[in-house]
């Protein structure tokens, strides 16, 4: 299995600062033949199920606001949120889909200081 | 809006079956990929398995020899079946359907089940 590690687990941000995620896979998840990283990441509020905020490691989501972007390549990956708002607290994960399982990290929950 | 509608029973007993059906009724149900995704109380996400178009499957190894997944295309629903259960099963259920440009990524989620095994 690939092995998703993210850090931090936690972080507490000033609203309207920026938020980094750092993703870190076992192996690479680039597929050389078509060129693409084979990463994804994913918010989920409390109560709610996860929403996918960006494929292909910085490709966004239908309806998801510029403030998140991804970026990276092969192994390591980020996530930025450029101007935290209040309804960008949430846990945030990362998932490798190149190989079954299609593992994610463990999350890293983001809090307003 | 894509919405999935899943159902199946929450409260079980230890070494039962699990059993769960996602309700997909976009009107194209036959180009996507299929994933039940669980996380437990407080915990993280689990990848479980998918089914594609075809009715290929891909399970989690850790769950392989006790997790079933299957398609009905004509009722657009796909079901997931756990067998064995212990406590260790406790946890959020969700169903999840692929990206059209991603397949393997889920796009569109269902609302989530509580499953608690408790005798």
């Amino acid at each position: 299995d690939i092995v998703m590690t993210q850090s931090p687990d936690s972080l507490a941000v000033s609203l309207g600062e920026r938020a980094t995620i750092n993703c870190k896979s076992s192996q690479s998840v680039f597929h050389s033949p078509n060129n693409k990283n084979y990463l994804a990441w994913y918010r989920q509020k409390p109560g709610q199920p996860p929403n996918l905020l960006i494929y292909w490691a910085s490709t966004r989501a239908s309806g998801v606001p510029d403030r998140f972007s991804g970026s990276g390549s092969g192994t390591d990956f980020t996530l930025t949120v450029s101007s935290l708002q209040a309804e960008d607290v949430a846990v945030y994960y990362c998932q490798q889909y190149l190989i079954s399982p299609r593992t994610f990290g463990q999350g890293t929950k983001v809090e307003i200081k | 809006q894509v919405q999935l509608q899943q159902w199946g029973a929450g409260l079980l007993k230890p070494s039962e079956t699990l059993s769960l059906t996602c309700g997909d009724y976009d009107g194209s149900f036959n180009n996507y990929f299929w994933t039940w995704i669980r996380q437990p109380p407080g915990k993280g996400l689990e990848w479980i398995g998918e089914i594609n178009n075809t009715g290929g499957t891909n399970y989690n190894p850790s769950l392989k020899s006790r997790v079933t997944i299957s398609v009905d295309t004509s009722k657009s629903q796909f079901s997931l079946k756990l067998r064995s259960l212990t406590a260790a099963d406790t946890a959020v259920y969700y169903c999840g359907r692929g990206h059209a440009g991603a397949w393997e990524v889920v796009a569109y989620w269902g609302q989530g089940t509580l499953v608690t095994v408790s005798s």
